[in-house]
C-alpha cells in the first residue's frame, strides 16, 4: 500500500490570509501528482496534474509546486476567502495507468 | 453536459443482497475508476479500466465485481453486500494518464 500523506489534516484561517499545504509521496515510479477540491456535498473537482519536477502550476490565488525527488508538493492559496473552503486532496499516480492513491486530504475553513 | 453520472444516489441494502452500482460517462474517456470513501480514511481505489473490455483491480477490490462492455459504462457489482461495504461510492473517468479525473456526484450505500 502506497503511503501519501498530507498536512496538516485540517487549517483554520481568516479571510486573507495566506496558506499553505505538503502532500508527501513516494519518490520512486512516480508519474503524475493530482490536486482536487472537494467541496462538502459535491464531487472532487480537479486543480492540477503534475508531473515534471520542478512543474508549477497556478489557477487564479491557488498555485501548487512539485519536488518528485524528495517525494513532495506544496499547495498555495493567497489571500483565502471564504468560498476556498473545501478538502483538499492530493492524489498519486505511480504506474501512468491513473490508478491514483489518494491522501486523507487537508480540511481548510477560511472565516469572514 | 452530462460528465459522469452515477446511479442511484442512495441505497439501503440488506446483509447478503447483491445489486449494482451504474457509473456512465459522455466523454468518450477510456479511463474510468471506482473509489470508495470511508470517514477517515479517503478515497480508495476499488477496481479501474483502461478501455472497453481491460479492467483490474485497486487497492480494496475485494467483494466487488467490475466489467466493461462499452466505453461508456463501467458498473460497480456487489455480489453479497456485507455491513463493512456501507461507505459512498465515486466513478471517475479521464481522457488519458496526464488529464484529470471527473468525478460522479457519489451513491450512498448502506448495508444493515
Amino acid at each position: 500500500i502506497l503511503n501519501v500523506e498530507q498536512s496538516p489534516q485540517s487549517l483554520h484561517v481568516q479571510e486573507g490570509d495566506s496558506t499553505n499545504f505538503t502532500c508527501s509521496f513516494p519518490s520512486s515510479n512516480f508519474y503524475a501528482l493530482h490536486w482536487y477540491r472537494w467541496e462538502t456535498a459535491k464531487s472532487p473537482e480537479a486543480l492540477f496534474v503534475m508531473t515534471l519536477n520542478g512543474d508549477e502550476k497556478k489557477k487564479g490565488r491557488i498555485s501548487a509546486t512539485l519536488n518528485t525527488k524528495e517525494g513532495y508538493s506544496y499547495l498555495y492559496i493567497k489571500g483565502s476567502q471564504p468560498e476556498d473552503s473545501a478538502t483538499y486532496l492530493c492524489a498519486f499516480d505511480r504506474e501512468a495507468g491513473n490508478m491514483l492513491t489518494f491522501g486523507g486530504g487537508t480540511r481548510l475553513m477560511v472565516k469572514p | 453536459n452530462a460528465g459522469v453520472t452515477q446511479t442511484p444516489k442512495f441505497q439501503v441494502l440488506k446483509t447478503g443482497q447483491s445489486m449494482t452500482l451504474q457509473c456512465a460517462q459522455d466523454m468518450n474517456h477510456e479511463y474510468m475508476s471506482w473509489y470508495r470513501q470511508d470517514p477517515g480514511m479517503g478515497l480508495r481505489l476499488i477496481h479501474y479500466s483502461v478501455g472497453a473490455g481491460i479492467t483490474d483491480q485497486g487497492e480494496v477490490p475485494n467483494g466487488y465485481n467490475v466489467s466493461r462492455s462499452t466505453t461508456e459504462d463501467f458498473p460497480l457489482r456487489l455480489l453479497s453486500a456485507a455491513p463493512s461495504q456501507t461507505s459512498v461510492y465515486f466513478c471517475a473517468s479521464s481522457s488519458a494518464v496526464w488529464e484529470p479525473q471527473h468525478f460522479g456526484d457519489g451513491t450512498r450505500l448502506s448495508i444493515l
